[in-house]
């Protein structure tokens, strides 16, 4: 079964460094997303990505945040200047449709990538 | 602002028995509700997709919906111990690319 994958599996990083997290999704996917969860709390969309630009994105996506697709396969969310309120997991979704389409199958998240900033 | 809210729980069923989910939202254009179940510590993973009002059954899982009162849930027949995870509600209206999800309700399954 086709599936998204994410590396790193675990991230640690230090307050005010920069990480990218990487992300391929399925490739006949179209649209490609950014989720977080920080432990305990609810999955909070950040950016969704179509046809080579940002389609929507959430308050919490704001300067510090970047996204970008730098070939066919690869999506990668950059975080600039970590603090430690971004340590949380971090996941990577994509979709066949989306927009006023109906979704049929929701999401295929991937595994994601803990991000722990100390 | 959307809002989809969940019992957070824990609901603790035993081995064998119904487990009932449920989940309410506040967004009456909303079109497309999601069921997913996440373990710890992984992603989240889609059980159930329902559009349209009443039941949608798939094996032990049973989709429930009633947009009118603007609650959907989940029923699992036969709760086995691998049962045990977060089932979090996600809700989408037509207009969006985005669901809106709820923070989820631990289920426990003893035997």
């Amino acid at each position: 079964e086709p599936e998204v994958t994410q590396t790193p599996s675990h991230q640690v990083t230090q307050m005010g460094q920069e990480v990218i997290l990487r992300c391929v999704p399925i490739s006949n996917h179209l649209y490609f997303y950014w989720y977080r969860q920080i432990l305990g709390q609810k999955v909070e969309f950040l950016v969704s990505f179509y046809n080579n630009e940002i389609s929507e994105k959430s308050e919490i996506f704001d300067d510090q945040f970047s996204v970008e697709r730098p070939d066919g396969s690869n999506f990668t969310l950059k975080i600039r200047s970590t603090k430690l309120e971004d340590s949380a997991m971090y996941f990577c979704a994509s979709s066949q449709r989306g927009g006023n389409l109906v979704i049929l199958s929701g999401y295929t998240f991937g595994s994601g990538t803990r991000l722990t900033v100390v | 602002q959307k809002e989809v809210e969940q019992n957070s729980g824990p609901l603790s069923v035993p081995e064998g028995a119904i487990a009932s989910l449920n989940c309410t939202y506040s967004d009456r254009g909303s079109q497309s509700f999601f069921w997913y179940r996440q373990y710890s510590g992984k992603s989240p993973e889609l059980i159930m997709s329902i559009y349209s009002n009443g039941d949608k059954e798939d094996g032990r899982f049973t989709a429930q919906l009633n947009k009118a009162s603007q609650y959907v849930s989940l029923l699992i027949r036969d709760s086995q111990p691998s049962d045990s995870a977060t089932y979090l509600c996600a809700v989408k209206d037509e207009g969006s690319y985005i669901p809106t999800f709820g923070r989820g309700t631990s289920l426990i399954v003893h035997p």
